[in-house]
């Protein structure tokens, strides 16, 4: 069964970095994921395309200060520079043969 | 500049219907799959259904298999959700969203269910 497993929550201070981490499920550790921002109150919003190399390319206007990378079944999203806007929460997401999965999301709060 | 816009969400009693409509823009639309993912009060996102290009392949969550049926009109640019048998657990935002990797999403429209 496809299954992305994030941390509920995490915390880091202003201006420094922060990374998230989301798993694949056993037997999915090639898959390529999809990492959103969601902010307090707002719809979510696409930050990047992440495949299991490593590689991944950027929405539009997403700055240099998101990255992604990957680890066997493990997908990272790295924020540098850490800034009061980043506080939301991120959901990773990857899709199959006819389906659609979202991990349960990780809440960041900026100290 | 790629766009969707999400309409038709509201209060509905338990068992009742609505059809949730999404006009997308700045993309040839026939050429994605679209997909409609909710998000109930203080929870996390749900995919909900997903429709390919053609239209001709589809996919529900178990949770809503049977009461809504996803569909587009790629002459008018447009995704809709039949929704029935509405019940109180499908009171969520609901978002149209553009691919099986969303690169992009609407505003969301709001769906209430209670008596």
């Amino acid at each position: 069964q496809l299954v992305l497993t994030q941390s509920p929550s995490a915390s880091a201070s202003l201006g420094a970095s922060v990374k998230l981490t989301c798993t694949l499920s056993s037997g999915h550790s090639n898959y390529a994921i999809a990492w959103h921002q969601q902010q307090p109150e707002k719809g979510p919003r696409y930050l990047m395309r992440l495949n299991s190399d490593g590689g991944h390319s950027k929405g539009d206007g997403i700055p240099d200060r998101f990255s992604g990378s990957s680890s066997g079944a493990e997908r990272y999203l790295t924020i540098s520079s850490l800034q009061s806007e980043d506080e939301a929460d991120y959901y990773c997401q990857t899709w199959g043969t006819a389906i659609q999965v979202f991990g349960g999301g990780t809440r960041l709060t900026v100290l | 500049e790629v766009q969707l816009l999400e309409s038709g969400g509201g209060l509905v009693q338990p068992g009742g219907s609505l059809r949730l409509s999404c006009a997308a823009s700045g993309f040839t639309f026939s050429s994605y799959a679209v997909s409609w993912v909710r998000q109930a009060p203080g929870k996390g996102l749900e995919s909900v259904s997903v429709i390919s290009g053609s239209g001709t392949s589809t996919y529900y969550a178990d949770s809503v298999k049977g009461r809504f049926t996803i569909s587009r009109d790629n002459s008018k640019n447009t995704l809709y959700l039949q929704m029935n048998s509405l019940r109180a657990e499908d009171t969520a935002l609901y978002f149209c969203a553009k691919g099986t990797v969303v690169e992009c999403w609407g505003q969301g429209t709001l769906v209430t269910v209670s008596s």
